[in-house]
């Protein structure tokens, strides 16, 4: 079974410019979640959603936003770069059935954004 | 708001002897699950191990176990044998598992094991 996919692997933007990150769950998993690591400030939830719908959002501010599409690949978008989005996006997918019958996230390799 | 405090920024191990790694959380819930997952240099982060909250009998996963101290809101892992692909950044977590409760990770600052051959 194919793991976690995310694309871009590596990217490079500017300020002021905005990003789409692309996640793809594995095959059968509805719930993607997606977290910010940086060195300061270390692995920071952004978002959680199931069947297309956003079921918890992290403190980060409306820059970051995300969807998820019906096949349940997900996209997490930043608008408006800061230097300080500079980090590793990571996106994990489980299987969720409506009651929390699975306990893993299975990460995937990130991406990891650049803002110069 | 639950917080997840990991108290050593970097260990080392000699190959084939046993570390432990210190993890401590605040949290008023009753009902929870708690994680050690491994970050290996190539940053694809795995589950370690897991231990429900409601379960006393502390978890195992062949070379890795946990010290669950509930009262004491401790969560150590214990890696006996250690190999050097051990090496790697281990972050403890946490989940909610009251009803409602969503997928979100709580996770601490990580911890750099080094091992050495």
């Amino acid at each position: 079974k194919a793991g976690v996919t995310q694309t871009p692997r590596y990217l490079i933007k500017t300020r002021g410019q905005q990003v789409t990150l692309s996640c793809s769950p594995i095959s059968g998993h509805r719930s993607v979640s997606w977290y910010q690591q940086t060195p300061g400030q270390g692995l920071q939830f952004l978002f959680e959603y199931f069947s297309e719908t956003q079921r918890n959002k992290g403190n980060f501010p409306g820059r970051f936003s995300g969807r998820q599409f019906s096949n349940s690949r997900s996209e997490m978008n930043v608008s408006t770069l800061e230097l300080g989005d500079s980090a590793l996006y990571l996106c994990a997918s489980s299987f969720f059935s409506g009651t929390l019958t699975s306990y893993e996230q299975y990460f995937g390799p990130g991406t990891r954004l650049t803002v110069t | 708001a639950q917080t997840v405090t990991q108290s050593q920024p970097e260990m080392s191990v000699q190959e084939a002897e046993t570390v432990t790694l210190s993890c401590t959380y605040d949290t008023s819930e009753s009902d929870y699950y708690l994680f050690w997952y491994k970050q290996p240099p190539s940053r694809q982060m795995i589950l370690v191990i897991r231990q429900e909250a409601y379960k006393q009998q502390n978890a195992t996963e062949n070379r890795f176990s946990v010290n669950f101290q509930k009262a004491a809101k401790s969560f150590s892992l214990k890696i006996s044998d250690s190999q050097l692909g051990d090496a790697a950044m281990y972050f403890c977590a946490y989940r909610s598992a009251r009803n409602g409760a969503t997928n979100k990770l709580i996770f601490g600052t990580g911890t750099l094991l080094a091992v050495q051959p």
